[in-house]
């Protein structure tokens, strides 16, 4: 079965700085894919950016970035010239083969003016 | 584009009284579904996932069933209500490249 950890509960992070929330993983699928979903205040989960593992390169959709090691089995997300509407809870998700997502606790991003 | 309805928003409802949350999605089809439960400052559990009309996976046992009358609509039921029922359901649809896109959510206290 699939596992996701994240470890850290909270993180803090000034103003334009940049900040890696970090994500491991266990599967046993040859082929898999990483997730990143964002979740305000408001309860919304918003998906941020995909990883595949076979991917040659990490993952970027704008100021969001995946940072991959495959051979550690890790998927940070690494957000860079952060705002304050970064502020938010961040999942981290792995599906199985049938299409079941698991997902990690949560790490609650405070981004500090 | 492809969107994802919830309702109610948010809910209050007394113990042993029933529910009925509804989701449904737009502008795509056969879409596979899902139900998870959020706990306050907890990650999601899924609750059902179904693959087609009819069709309901459970997860975990529970006061709560699902039901899916029509290809995009998803229904979470429970005939009656316990405490620990609260939390914040959130239905999901999967798409492509097996990403699922989250509905706004329903906020349910049980008193």
């Amino acid at each position: 079965a699939q596992k996701i950890t994240q470890t850290q509960p909270g993180m803090f992070v000034q103003e334009k700085e940049a900040v890696t929330l970090d994500c491991t993983y266990d599967t046993s699928d040859p082929s898999y894919g990483l997730f990143w979903y964002k979740q305000p205040s408001s309860g919304e989960m918003i998906f941020l950016i995909y990883q595949g593992s076979y991917d040659q390169q990490n993952a970027t959709e704008g100021r969001y970035s995946l940072n991959f090691q495959k051979a550690r089995k890790s998927a940070n997300l690494v957000i860079s010239a952060s705002q304050l509407g970064d502020s938010a809870m961040y999942f981290c998700a792995i599906p199985n083969t049938g299409n079941q997502f698991y997902f990690g606790t949560g790490t609650s991003l405070t981004v500090i003016p | 584009s492809q969107t994802i309805h919830q309702w109610p928003a948010t809910l209050v409802q007394p113990v042993g009284s029933p529910l009925s949350l509804e989701c449904t999605v737009e502008g795509t089809s056969n879409p596979n579904l899902y139900w998870y439960r959020q706990a306050a400052g907890r990650g999601l559990q899924l609750l059902f996932y179904s693959v087609g009309i009819g069709q309901i996976s459970s997860e975990v046992p529970q006061n709560l069933s699902a039901s899916r009358p029509q290809d995009r609509q998803f229904i979470l039921s429970s005939k009656k209500l316990l405490l620990s029922d609260s939390g914040f359901y959130l239905c999901a649809w999967s798409g492509g490249r097996n990403e699922q896109f989250f509905g706004p959510g329903t906020r349910l206290t049980v008193l």
